[in-house]
């Protein structure tokens, strides 16, 4: 079985800070991926950003980029400047090669973002 | 580019009528779809799975009866909720993904108030 567990119910970060959110997981899957999604008020789920197992190099888009631990099963989001915009629930997840593509979440984060 | 579609976007209905919500991928053949039910500032939760032309797989714990799902074509897949209970009240959200791809994309869901 598959669990992804985030540990931070809720964080705040003032505008323009950098924040992390904390993600660790566990499979016994030699391939997989993570995924950071964000769902702001709208709800709507929001890719922020993947990372291949097999790929050493951590994953960055923009202001987010990831810490990807294999060894220690962490898999952490840091937002870089952050804004106002970034205030949402944000998801890991994962997926493994057994689970024909269906996602592990863990249990969100609520991150607010204050002028 | 991968966009999916909901729709209604919100309805109400009577206790013991049936509603049908209707997820759409607009850019891409959806393989795979799958249905997650969500509460209030919680994780998402996999209800099934769906495959273009097969049966669903429902969860542990998903009544297949009260929950029919419709995979027709590669386009798109419904979820009817039958004799709806106050307790069905939720915001449903439908994800797809194509090929072997284990991105998904969402929907923007659907707000269910059963009265």
């Amino acid at each position: 079985a598959q669990t992804v567990t985030q540990s931070q119910p809720e964080m705040s970060v003032q505008e323009a800070e950098t924040v992390t959110l904390s993600c660790t997981y566990d499979t016994s899957e030699n391939n997989y991926y993570l995924f950071w999604y964000k769902q702001p008020p709208s709800r709507q789920m929001i890719l922020v950003i993947r990372q291949e197992a097999y790929k050493q190099q951590n994953a960055t888009e923009n202001r987010f980029s990831v810490n990807f631990q294999k060894a220690a099963k962490s898999f952490s989001l840091k937002i870089s400047d952050s804004q106002l915009g970034d205030t949402a629930m944000y998801f890991c997840a994962l997926a493994g090669g057994t689970s024909y593509g269906k996602l592990t979440f863990g249990q969100g984060t609520i991150l607010t973002v204050h002028p | 580019g991968a966009v999916v579609s909901q729709h209604p976007s919100w309805v109400i209905c009577k206790s013991g009528t049936s509603v049908k919500i209707e997820c759409r991928s607009l850019d891409f053949q959806a393989t795979t779809m799958f249905w997650y039910r969500q509460f209030p500032k919680q994780s998402l939760m996999l209800m099934a799975t769906s495959n273009e032309g097969s049966k669903a797989t429902y969860e542990q714990g998903v009544e297949k009866d009260k929950f029919l799902i419709n995979h027709a074509s590669l386009t798109l897949s419904t979820l009817t909720v039958t004799s709806a209970h106050p307790e069905d009240s939720s915001f449903y959200i439908c994800s797809a993904r194509t090929g072997n791809r284990y991105e998904q994309y969402f929907g923007p869901g659907t707000r269910l108030t059963v009265t």
